[in-house]
């Protein structure tokens, strides 16, 4: 059966400080691969998503940016922080065939920015 | 552009009872609706997951349903229980080559023992 991990659960970075949450997914070949953001009081945002190794694509201009340098690895990143980052990150990924496939969500991440 | 809308934002009944959570979008040209479940602090939960062409799904104690034309989805819980609250969200997708997903806000169950 195919696993989603992400890590780390909690993370508190002061402002300026650069960030990086990885995701991993087993079980699975050539997955999708998404990073969304969910602000308190608001639905998820699709921040970034990715059908292959290398390839990235962004939905919303911002201080944060992805890399995939593994098939079923998906990592974000940040150079250096600001307030507004804070918020609780989700990776999820998908089968690649098809349109037709459930989203399946990691335990995500809860970044504070102080 | 796609919006979708949860209604109630927060529902709390006795144990036992059935409930029904509505979902609506506004552009009806989607492959599919999925429902989700989020406990606080936690990852989505995928509950169930209707395609474009299919009218309903169940899984246990959960009936989801989708009418396309009118642009709603519902999701029908039998017979409640605590361990049901959680915040409940739809998803609708659209697009091809990948999911492109707009999500409500969700529904905050909660479920009185």
């Amino acid at each position: 059966s195919q696993t989603i991990h992400q890590w780390p659960a909690t993370l508190v970075q002061p402002v300026g400080s650069p960030l990086s949450l990885e995701c991993t997914v087993e079980g699975t070949s050539n997955p999708n691969l998404y990073w969304y953001r969910q602000a308190a009081g608001r639905g998820l945002q699709l921040l970034f998503y990715s059908v292959g190794i290398g390839q990235i694509s962004s939905e919303v201009p911002q201080n944060l940016s992805a890399s995939r340098p593994q098939d079923r690895q998906f990592i974000l990143s940040s150079k250096k922080l600001l307030l507004s980052d804070s918020g609780f990150y989700l990776c999820a990924w998908s089968p690649g065939t098809g349109v037709f496939s459930p989203l399946h969500f990691g335990n995500g991440t809860r970044l504070t920015v102080t | 552009k796609q919006e979708v809308t949860q209604i109630p934002a927060a529902l709390s009944v006795p144990e036992g009872e059935n409930l029904v959570l509505n979902c609506s979008f506004t552009d009806s040209a989607i492959y599919n609706l999925q429902w989700f479940r989020q406990d606080p602090g936690k990852g989505l939960t995928s509950l169930l997951l209707i395609q474009s062409s299919q009218r309903e799904q169940t899984s246990g104690r959960l009936n989801a349903s989708l009418d396309k034309s009118s642009g709603r989805s519902t999701l029908y819980i039998a017979a409640s229980q605590p361990g049901d609250s959680a915040t409940y969200l739809c998803a609708v997708g659209q697009g091809g080559g990948y999911q492109k997903v707009t999500f409500g806000t969700g529904t905050k169950l909660q479920v009185i023992p």
